[in-house]
């Protein structure tokens, strides 16, 4: 069955402390792949999208992933967070039919 | 300016008391989609729109109804709604199908909360 893992459930970071969060999914076909951002109290916002080409990509606020086809990962990476980066962060893909699976989040505390 | 607006965005009910969350977006988008968000479970679909008239069941159906009977409008029914509803639900909408789509426009959420 096709799923979206997440790594760590909380992670706790000083500023300027550089950020990586594991996402690894589980589906054979072609992926589109996603992180999204919801801040708190918040709704999900787009950071970045995967849909082909250069499997390193840059969304917004600093943030990138990158797309390892042969581990089914699409890590997310900050190099240097800040107190506003405090969010939860998902990890998502759409299938080849159109379904979007979403992984079960990591929650980010960056302490001033 | 593009959005997705749901209503109410909280609301306090009794168990068996009907309820119609409302859901709309104005980018004309084919695809509409529910969410409920619980602690520790992350987003699981509920309903799933791919055009007019054509919903589908996603992962957590049991207990909600949905209808798309305009492009724009997805409302999420609770006919008789039970404390484990108790929920953070959110709406989301994309462009549709294929290639190069898949990104959400999320509405703010509606917190529904079931005694």
């Amino acid at each position: 069955a096709q799923s979206v893992s997440q790594h760590n459930h909380h992670v706790i970071l000083s500023e300027a402390a550089s950020l990586e969060l594991g996402c690894n999914y589980s589906y054979g076909g072609t992926v589109n792949l996603f992180w999204y951002v919801q801040y708190p109290g918040q709704h999900l916002q787009l950071l970045l999208k995967y849909f082909s080409g250069d499997p390193l990509v840059k969304g917004i606020k600093g943030f990138e992933a990158e797309f390892i086809k042969s581990k089914f990962s699409f890590n997310l990476r900050k190099p240097s967070v800040q107190w506003s980066d405090t969010a939860e962060y998902f990890c998502a893909l759409k299938t080849s039919y159109d379904k979007v699976i979403f992984g079960p989040g990591t929650s980010l505390s960056v302490i001033p | 300016e593009a959005q997705v607006t749901q209503n109410p965005r909280y609301l306090i009910t009794v168990t068996g008391k009907k309820l119609t969350v409302t859901c709309s977006q104005n980018m004309n988008h084919e695809y509409m989609s529910w969410y409920r968000q619980d602690p520790g479970l992350g987003l699981r679909q509920i309903y799933y729109s791919m055009n007019v008239e054509v919903t589908d069941k996603g992962d957590v159906p049991e207990g909600y109804k949905v209808s798309r009977k305009e492009k724009r409008n997805f409302p999420l029914i609770l006919e008789s709604p039970s404390p484990n509803q108790t929920s953070l639900y959110f709406c989301a909408s994309s462009l549709g199908q294929g290639a190069n789509t898949g990104e959400l426009f999320f509405g703010e959420g509606s917190r529904l909360t079931v005694l």
